[in-house]
């Protein structure tokens, strides 16, 4: 499975948009990237995935990057209830098991 | 409708005993998975059942664990001969498979603590 590098943690202002990156150079041709989230004593939560193109839905948007090297998690007006974990996975097409990171810390403030 | 369950929610033990934890997956969700938390740090995957499928135990982290499930219905982590090492959050999930499409379903978990 390919690795993925994010930052530690980050900080966002109520109302503005948070952009989570995370870094795949070793991607290959058939693995998706993933996003889920962690709320403090809770499972991970799904967020979105994507192959190539950007993808968007009702929680955030991901910005994948030509080369499939790198990949954004846009959450468009961050809230204190996103205040989480945020963890970037590379899964292969039908792959059974996450491999999850340490993650990016995403604290939004008021 | 109904989430994933795990149970119990809390365990404490004592060193050297058996311990035994309970996952009820989404009706219909052919895939489960196991996974442990310790404090501070990411998930590790420990094993997966999907359908009638020998189970991938790769991530076993020795013989004291292990773990079963009867069809696509409840699943049972066992871990024998407890040690303070294993205190951690044990997360159950499960899902449905497809090539493109694998969005695993978490439980809120059970929290294990050896003594």
């Amino acid at each position: 499975d390919a690795k993925t590098t994010q930052p530690t943690s980050m900080d966002c202002a109520e109302g503005r948009a948070a952009n989570l990156p995370c870094n795949h150079s070793t991607i290959s041709g058939n693995e998706y990237v993933y996003w889920y989230r962690q709320i403090h004593s809770q499972g991970p939560q799904y967020i979105i995935h994507g192959l190539k193109n950007n993808e968007t839905n009702e929680m955030a948007s991901l910005i994948i990057t030509e080369d499939r090297k790198s990949s954004t998690l846009i959450l468009p007006h961050a809230t204190l209830r996103d205040t989480a974990v945020y963890y970037c996975i590379v899964r292969p097409s039908g792959g059974n098991k996450l491999v999850f990171g340490a993650g990016t810390i995403l604290r939004v403030k008021s | 409708g109904a989430g994933v369950s795990q149970s119990p929610s809390n365990k404490v033990t004592e060193k050297g005993k058996d311990v035994e934890l309970r996952c009820d997956p989404i009706s219909g969700h052919t895939a489960l998975y196991w996974y442990r938390q310790r404090l501070g740090q990411g998930l590790e995957f420990l094993i997966y059942f999907q359908g009638n499928s020998a189970p991938d135990k790769s991530g076993l982290p020795s013989d004291r664990f292990s773990a079963e499930r009867t069809g696509e219905s409840v699943s049972t982590l066992t871990i024998q001969r407890t040690q303070q090492e294993d205190s951690a959050v044990y997360l159950c999930a499960s899902s449905r498979i497809t090539l493109s499409y694998n969005e695993q379903f978490f439980g809120p978990g059970t929290r294990l603590t050896v003594l």
